[in-house]
């Protein structure tokens, strides 16, 4: 049972233009997403996240909106550059404690392709 | 920091072989993960220890697999025997406590 949905495998964006990576949940427990970029034969790095007190949460060129009526999150990268193009991972934690790490629920991911 | 260091890279074994990976966590955390990813299932935690002691390991499929943290700075999971269906690749990830974790390159792993 998938908790974490990307349903969007592959996503292609002209440099410049905007990309808008989805993600759907379906743990009502989950208070605390983040999203990871990976390249190719990488681990994944961490890019941005954001709690379930917020609905907004921006970093540059990257925006994460979160809808928890609709338990819908979805990045954004604006402008959109050729090294942006990458694997895009969702992922969720359910009630984090302070200083305690919390077990994180990863979507099957987005391919990004920004094209020239 | 050199970051989470993971070994081998790469592993190509035949079924029914053993299977050792290993993990060097960031010094000074004091969580590490075990994942797994797969096309079909993407990134699936197995495991992970909070100060070299299991926490959850819920997530490791069988008792093919087994995971020991003998200290702070260095972990290992196995799998005996191996099979086809194991093929994967294998993270393992730190973190400090904070929801943050930080990722190794992985291991490539192909049981023919």
């Amino acid at each position: 049972d998938q908790q974490v949905k990307q349903n969007s495998p592959s996503l292609s964006v002209q440099e410049g233009r905007i990309s808008i990576l989805n993600c759907d949940y379906t743990n009502s427990m989950f208070d605390y997403f983040l999203w990871y970029k990976k390249y190719p034969a990488e681990g994944p790095t961490f890019l941005i996240s954001i709690s379930s007190i917020k609905d907004k949460n921006e970093d540059g060129r990257f925006t994460v909106f979160l809808n928890k009526s609709a338990k819908h999150l979805s990045l954004h990268i604006v402008p959109s550059q050729p090294g942006d193009s990458a694997v895009y991972f969702c992922a969720a934690s359910a009630k984090a404690n302070t200083g305690t790490a919390s077990k994180l629920t990863f979507g099957t991911g987005t391919r990004l392709q920004v094209t020239l | 920091d050199a970051g989470v260091i993971q070994s081998p890279r790469h592993e190509v074994t035949e079924m029914g072989q053993e299977v050792t990976l290993r993990c060097k966590p960031i010094s000074g955390h004091d969580y590490l993960f075990w994942y797994r990813q797969t096309m079909m299932r993407g990134l699936e935690l197995l495991i992970y220890f909070n100060n070299n002691v299991p926490i959850d390991d819920s997530g490791m499929p069988e008792d093919r697999f087994s995971a020991k943290m003998p200290n702070a700075s260095f972990s290992t999971l196995k799998i005996q025997p191996s099979e086809p269906r194991d093929s994967a690749v294998y993270f393992c990830a730190s973190s400090t406590g904070r929801n943050e974790q930080f990722f190794g390159p992985g291991t490539r792993l192909t049981v023919l």
